[in-house]
């Protein structure tokens, strides 16, 4: 069954520095989202992507946040300057049809738990 | 903001018994409903989804049931299993206009006894 892979599995980064994420969404979606889940909170919209531009963004997602499709396969989250508080396990999804299909599904990669020092 | 308010965060069953996990929500937009299931480790996978235009739907053992007067959804497993046990999500948006992008509750962690 095809499904959402991310490297690394865990980031260890101090503060200040840039991170990239990355992420191999289902190889026939179109649509590509960021999540994030701060321990023991709940799982938060960050960005979507489509057509390879953003089609929508959290407050959360603000200028130190980017996304890039470099090339067919990957999707990348990069933190220019990490903060304390973006500790947080990041999780990129797909899906089919995003803002188009009624009951489009979007598909969750196992996640990166990125922590900042 | 919680517009998606799952107020257990733990619920524990002994194997073959029901397991209800219940689910609120404040936005009226909302009007599709999903609940996600996340096992250690993994990302959240669909488990089962309503529309707003249903009051139940049924899949296996997985039951969810919504109420729109009262802005409350429940998910029902029946019979409950051990590898049931993970964090449950759930997760509501809307279907025409604004955002589509689902608002996920705080999750509730189920453990199934055997």
């Amino acid at each position: 069954e095809p499904e959402v892979t991310q490297t690394p599995s865990h980031q260890v980064t101090q503060m200040g520095q840039e991170v990239i994420l990355r992420c191999v969404p289902i190889s026939n979606h179109l649509y590509f989202y960021w999540y994030r889940q701060i321990l023991g909170q709940k799982v938060e919209f960050l960005v979507s992507f489509y057509n390879n531009e953003i089609s929508e963004k959290s407050e959360i997602f603000d200028d130190q946040f980017s996304v890039e499709r470099p090339d067919g396969s990957n999707f990348t989250l990069k933190i220019r300057s990490t903060k304390l508080e973006d500790s947080a396990m990041y999780f990129c999804a797909s899906s089919e049809f995003g803002s188009g299909g009624v009951t489009d599904t979007q598909y969750f990669g196992p996640g990166t738990r990125l922590t900042v020092l | 903001d919680q517009q998606v308010k799952q107020n257990s965060p733990s619920l524990s069953v002994q194997e073959g018994r029901i397991s209800i996990l219940n689910c609120d929500y404040t936005n009226s937009m909302f009007d599709y409903f999903l609940w996600y299931k996340k096992y250690p480790a993994e990302g959240p996978t669909f488990l089962i989804s309503i529309s707003s235009i249903k009051d139940k739907n049924e899949d296996g053992r997985f039951t969810v049931f919504l109420n729109k007067s009262a802005k409350h959804l429940s998910l029902h497993i029946v019979p409950s299993q051990p590898g049931d046990s993970a964090v449950y999500f759930c997760a509501a948006r809307g279907t025409s206009g604004g955002s589509y992008i689902p608002t996920f509750g705080r999750g509730t962690s189920l453990i199934v006894h055997p």
